[in-house]
């Protein structure tokens, strides 16, 4: 099947500053990725569509100044939390596909002390 | 609004049975459901997709059916082994047939040898 990276695996930061996590398509071109978080025990919410060359769409309550998305080319996505808060740690997992079926990536575990 | 319920967090079950896991969800119409696996700190694994239109699908000892009806996919995993032990996660398709998909919170599986 199609892979999909995802860098960071792990990263730990202090709050205020803010991360960058990377989403990669190695073996396929994709218009679309998708961005979602995981609290332990809980299902995947999606947080946003990342489209390329135009602007991500953002799901409800996620504020799209504070989890900038940039999709510049046809394999990457960055998704960079700002002003990152203790509140903020979690699982960011990233997803795409040449077609309907995802393939995600290994997910960036997000700790903000 | 649509929701999705996956019938239990847990299920065990005593290796080389077969595992069943339900899926039912309301509110929704979606194009195509899939089924992914979940290990602990990963991300996601496509299994299986199955169409609106199609009643079964099977890979290999994975079987999955869908009853647009009742609102409902079953996924059975036959002969079950202990490295079938997993979260396993039911997502709903959109129904303008995006690739967004809406994942339920999923069933964690444990096979006991």
């Amino acid at each position: 099947g199609a892979v999909v990276s995802q860098h960071p695996s792990r990263v730990i930061c202090k709050s205020g500053t803010s991360v960058k996590i990377e989403c990669r398509s190695l073996d396929f071109q994709a218009t679309t990725m998708f961005w979602y978080r995981q609290f332990p025990k809980k299902s995947l919410m999606l947080m946003a569509t990342s489209n390329e060359g135009s602007k991500a769409t953002y799901e409800q309550g996620v504020e799209k100044d504070k989890f900038l998305i940039n999709h510049a080319s046809l394999t990457l996505s960055t998704l960079t939390v700002t002003s990152a808060h203790p509140e903020d740690s979690s699982f960011y997992i990233c997803s795409a596909g040449p077609q309907y079926e995802q393939y995600f990536g290994p997910g960036t575990r997000l700790t903000v002390t | 609004s649509q929701k999705i319920e996956q019938n239990s967090e847990a299920l065990n079950i005593q290796e080389g049975k077969t595992a069943t896991l339900t899926c039912n969800y309301t509110n929704y119409s979606p194009a195509y459901l899939q089924w992914y696996r979940q290990d602990p700190g990963r991300g996601p694994v496509f299994l299986l997709l199955i169409r609106e239109n199609e009643k079964e699908k099977r890979k290999e000892r994975l079987k999955v059916t869908f009853d647009t009806t009742l609102k409902q996919s079953l996924f059975h995993i036959t002969a079950s082994q202990p490295a079938d032990s997993a979260t396993y996660l039911c997502a709903l398709g959109s129904p303008t047939g995006s690739y967004q998909l809406t994942f339920g919170k999923g069933t964690k599986l444990s096979v006991i040898p």
